[in-house]
């Protein structure tokens, strides 16, 4: 149980474009929703956490505006990358947890790459 | 302020041994411990956690040991094999807060040699 998945799993774009990624819980209904950004070798940086009908809440120095975050059902969120530049370039994992448990389920990630 | 410090870096066991890996959080209101396994373009999974209310948690091979006291806590991966191979990271969060999120180590590259 409590599987999350992304898709899609690569996205390669040219500079300037939009990319939307998107969140699913598959088996559970997800009350909150999370949006990290990995770099090569590095750890999980949080970018947002959404809860289901709720304007997403971001963390300090991601832009709100290039980083459009949608959670519009328990079970879906969707992360909007807008003018998409090669320093956007990242893995992209989402996770998502239900009311009353700590446990966050990870997803299987998304590679974005910018040209 | 890194509130969750995680070492070593990187760890080379041989298939067999222990391998072990040690963080240590700040914010004393912490008080939920996971644990995540992540493979190389995958997602991180939950391998095991812990609250500050036991000294130890054990699910199969993988051990979590808790010093409320020294604000530290450690994986222990027994009998390691090749396949254990992954980077680990460790994280803190405060359950049932209005607002709760992970705050994760730097994580440590695992490799088991055969």
């Amino acid at each position: 149980g409590a599987v999350v998945s992304q898709h899609p799993s690569r996205v390669i774009c040219k500079s300037g474009t939009s990319v939307k990624i998107e969140c699913r819980s598959l088996d559970f209904q997800a009350t909150t929703m999370f949006w990290y950004r990995q770099f090569p070798k590095q750890s999980l940086m949080l970018m947002a956490t959404s809860n289901e009908g709720s304007k997403a809440t971001y963390e300090q120095g991601v832009e709100k505006d290039k980083f459009l975050i949608n959670h519009a059902s328990l079970t879906l969120s969707t992360l909007t990358v807008t003018s998409a530049h090669p320093e956007d370039s990242s893995f992209y994992i989402c996770s998502a947890k239900y009311l009353g448990i700590e446990t966050q389920y990870f997803g299987p990630g998304t590679r974005l790459t910018v040209l | 302020q890194q509130q969750v410090k995680q070492s070593p870096q990187s760890l080379i066991v041989q298939k067999g041994g222990i391998s072990i890996i040690n963080c240590a959080y700040e914010n004393t209101a912490f008080d939920y411990f996971p644990w995540y396994q992540q493979f190389p373009g995958k997602g991180p999974a939950l391998l095991i956690a812990i609250r500050p209310d036991v000294s130890e948690k054990k699910e199969g091979r993988f051990t979590i040991s808790f010093n409320k006291s020294a604000k530290q806590f450690s994986l222990h991966i027994m009998d390691s094999q090749p396949g254990d191979s992954a980077t680990y990271f460790c994280a803190a969060s405060i359950f049932n807060s209005g607002y709760s999120t992970l705050t994760f180590g730097k994580g440590t590259m695992l490799l088991v040699s055969p």
